[in-house]
């Protein structure tokens, strides 16, 4: 079945600092694929997305590329801030399912 | 405009109670969904309706839990005879069609079986 794996946190960084989250998957077909947000207390929202390979999400300064040929779709952001400390969950949903299958998440901690 | 909400949004049962958990979806809605997620885990799907026709729920993890979504808005889940094993977040979200269109999500009941 459709599985997602992505790096384990908890992730440390200093504010401005460079940010990847390794994310791969496991899926038949030809899947979408998600990051999702969890900032604390609150709940999970799309981050970006991609529907189709070498399609690239971006959104608030995060971006990620969809790679068929490696079975990836790596997060990334430039200059981190503070206000990026939650936990991403990477996602897909197998094509023509509704479902989303959700990686365990990795938690981000940016410190000023 | 009003997001998903979900209620109770904590909830603390003694083993072998029953519970019952509330969805209030995005008002024109057609898809809903339930997920489940363990402390420290992500969501894990269990199961989906569209408008009132529960579609999947393959991820119904025992014949305790049973949803419900009777007039194709407002859904219920509900576990039967609850265990230690159902403590966890249960999540709600909806999708504006029957399609392949955004999940927005509510923030969750945490369950907690003592």
């Amino acid at each position: 079945g459709d599985s997602v794996t992505q790096m384990e946190g908890p992730v440390t960084l200093s504010e401005e600092a460079f940010l990847t989250i390794n994310c791969t998957y496991t899926a038949t077909g030809y899947p979408s694929l998600f990051w999702y947000v969890q900032y604390p207390g609150e709940g999970l929202q799309l981050l970006l997305k991609a529907t189709k390979a070498d399609d690239k999400g971006s959104n608030k300064g995060f971006e990620a590329t969809y790679r068929k040929e490696t079975t990836s779709f790596h997060l990334e952001k430039g200059s981190v801030q503070v206000s990026d400390s939650a936990v991403y969950f990477c996602a897909l949903r197998g094509g023509g399912y509704q479902k989303v299958t959700f990686g365990t998440g990795t938690k981000l901690q940016v410190i000023p | 405009g009003a997001g998903v909400s979900q209620s109770p949004r904590y909830k603390v049962a003694k083993r072998g109670q029953d519970v019952a958990l509330r969805c209030d979806p995005i008002s024109g809605h057609v898809s809903l969904f339930w997920y489940q997620q363990a402390l420290g885990q992500g969501p894990e799907f269990l199961t989906y309706f569209q408008n009132e026709a529960q579609l999947d729920k393959s991820g119904l993890p025992s014949d305790r839990f049973f949803a419900e979504r009777p007039e194709g808005s407002v859904s219920t889940l509900k576990i039967q005879r609850t265990q230690q094993e159902d403590s966890a977040v249960y999540l709600c979200a909806s999708s504006l069609g029957a399609g392949v269109d955004e999940q927005y999500f509510g923030p969750g009941t945490r369950l907690t079986v003592t």
